[in-house]
């Protein structure tokens, strides 16, 4: 069964970049069975799609933040990883990573991780 | 604000039913699947419902969901007193090429 782990800094300062890891285990994500995400979820709002990320490194973005973010793969470590630039305390969240079933137009997050709360504040 | 409109709250009483409405528009859920997650107090959300209406292996048979036009809804029907979670609609939407979400139902069983 697949298990996925968020790790990364609690706190970031305004301006600087958040930078998340998520650590994949039970499922190797080189398999190309599924793509691989991140979500994140404001306080009182719903969740908010980030990007999806494939094992050969090919993204797609949130147009919201295409700009300023970046979702790369570490195939040996079995890891995915999120950098945010620019960070504002509207980037406050909890931020999730999530695997991605993905056959067009059937797409859903099957398994997801437990969350991490990231605060952007000085 | 989410791009998918559901009630921020819905109870019920053990055994009751409980539906919770998803609404959307063309280009989200009037032309492609409709998922339902929830999210238990303290845990990561789970999927409950794919494909409008497809239940994964072990989501009892007491969650279903459906999809008419631009909206669909989700029933609990016997609700228990470990329904009780946040409940959030999900449809790709074509204008994002992505996922989106609704604002997510808190249900309660009074």
């Amino acid at each position: 069964q697949v298990q996925l782990q968020e790790s990364g800094p609690g706190l970031v300062k305004p301006s600087q970049t958040l930078s998340l890891t998520c650590t994949v285990s039970g499922d190797p994500i080189s398999s190309g069975d599924y793509y691989w995400s991140w979500i994140r979820q404001s306080p009182g709002k719903g969740p908010e799609w980030i990007g999806f990320i494939y094992y050969t490194g090919g993204a797609d973005y949130n147009p919201s933040f295409k700009s300023r973010v970046s979702i790369s793969v570490d195939r040996p470590k079995n890891q995915f990883s999120l950098k945010l630039n620019s960070v504002t305390s509207a980037d406050t969240a909890e931020y999730f990573c999530a695997r991605v079933y993905r056959d067009y137009p059937d797409v859903y997050f099957d398994s997801w991780g437990q969350g991490t709360l990231v605060s952007v504040s000085s | 604000q989410s791009v998918l409109t559901q009630p921020p709250s819905a109870s019920g009483t053990p055994g009751q039913r409980v539906t919770i409405s998803c609404s959307g528009s063309t280009s989200n859920i009037g032309s492609n699947f409709v998922y339902w997650y929830q999210r238990l107090p303290g845990t990561a959300p789970k999927l409950l419902i794919h494909k409008n209406n497809q239940r994964p292996s072990g989501v009892p048979d007491r969650f279903s969901g459906s999809k008419s036009g631009t909206s669909a809804s989700l029933a609990i029907s016997g609700l228990r007193s470990e329904d009780e979670a946040d409940f959030y609609c999900a449809s790709w939407d074509d204008s994002l090429s992505g996922p989106v979400f609704g604002g997510g139902t808190k249900v309660t069983v009074l």
